[in-house]
């Protein structure tokens, strides 16, 4: 069955960076976009970018651009998201996610990970 | 930017139908998501391409698109359906949620 598994918390400063792994299983991981999504405490969900993991092309959101990487290690089925120059407004959990089962929609997430960005 | 609006909450009683709007410009023609998200775990896709229901996923949850309003329905409500629901569509590259709905059983 596919599953995403994502690494544990995460403390950080202001300033620091951020690097949150997704382990794929069950389905090819390098057929299928793995997307970036977080969610801020009581608030909703907020797309951050996609990546190819056959090719590692990438795209993100604006909000995002210069300041996220996303990159993968296809020999362990594994993306990864990067976030620097992290403040406050950056805790959140981050769900990675993928389009198993159709290229529009999200049909298999990670658990996961919270970020918290404190001084 | 694309924006997709949604009501921030709504209740319905056991057993009856909720309804959850998202509303988009022309978003009849874009294909539309549906997450759940209980509290405390991740969102849980429950409607694709419009219409579609994931394996898996109750007969109760069905959905409609057209015009610029895309609709969730919950036939027969369970308490267990308490949720925060979103839309998601995807614009000009980049994904777009609806700022999510509260479905409150009661």
């Amino acid at each position: 069955q596919v599953q995403l598994v994502q690494s544990g918390a995460e403390v950080k400063k202001p300033g620091a960076s951020v690097k949150v792994s997704c382990k794929a299983s069950g389905y090819t991981f390098t057929a299928y976009d793995i997307n970036w999504v977080r969610q801020a405490p009581g608030q909703g969900l907020e797309w951050m970018g996609w990546m190819k993991p056959e090719s590692g092309i990438t795209d993100s959101a604006q909000k995002f651009q210069g300041r996220s990487s996303m990159t993968r290690d296809t020999s362990i089925f594994t993306a990864y998201l990067e976030l620097s120059s992290l403040t406050s407004e950056d805790t959140a959990v981050y769900y990675c996610a993928t389009e198993v089962g159709g290229p529009t929609s999200f049909h298999f997430w990670g658990q996961g990970t919270l970020v918290t960005v404190s001084s | 930017s694309y924006e997709l609006t949604q009501p921030p909450s709504v209740s319905v009683s056991p057993g009856q139908t909720a309804t959850i709007t998202c509303s988009g410009h022309e978003l009849g023609n874009k294909y539309v998501s549906w997450y759940q998200q209980r509290p405390g775990q991740s969102p849980l896709l429950v409607i694709y391409e419009d219409n579609k229901r994931p394996s898996g996923i109750p007969v109760r949850f069905s959905a409609s698109n057209s015009g610029n309003t895309a609709t969730l329905t919950i036939s027969g409500t369970p308490a267990m359906d308490e949720a925060d629901y979103y839309c998601q569509v995807w614009d000009s590259g980049s994904v777009i949620f609806g700022r999510g709905t509260t479905l409150t059983v009661l």
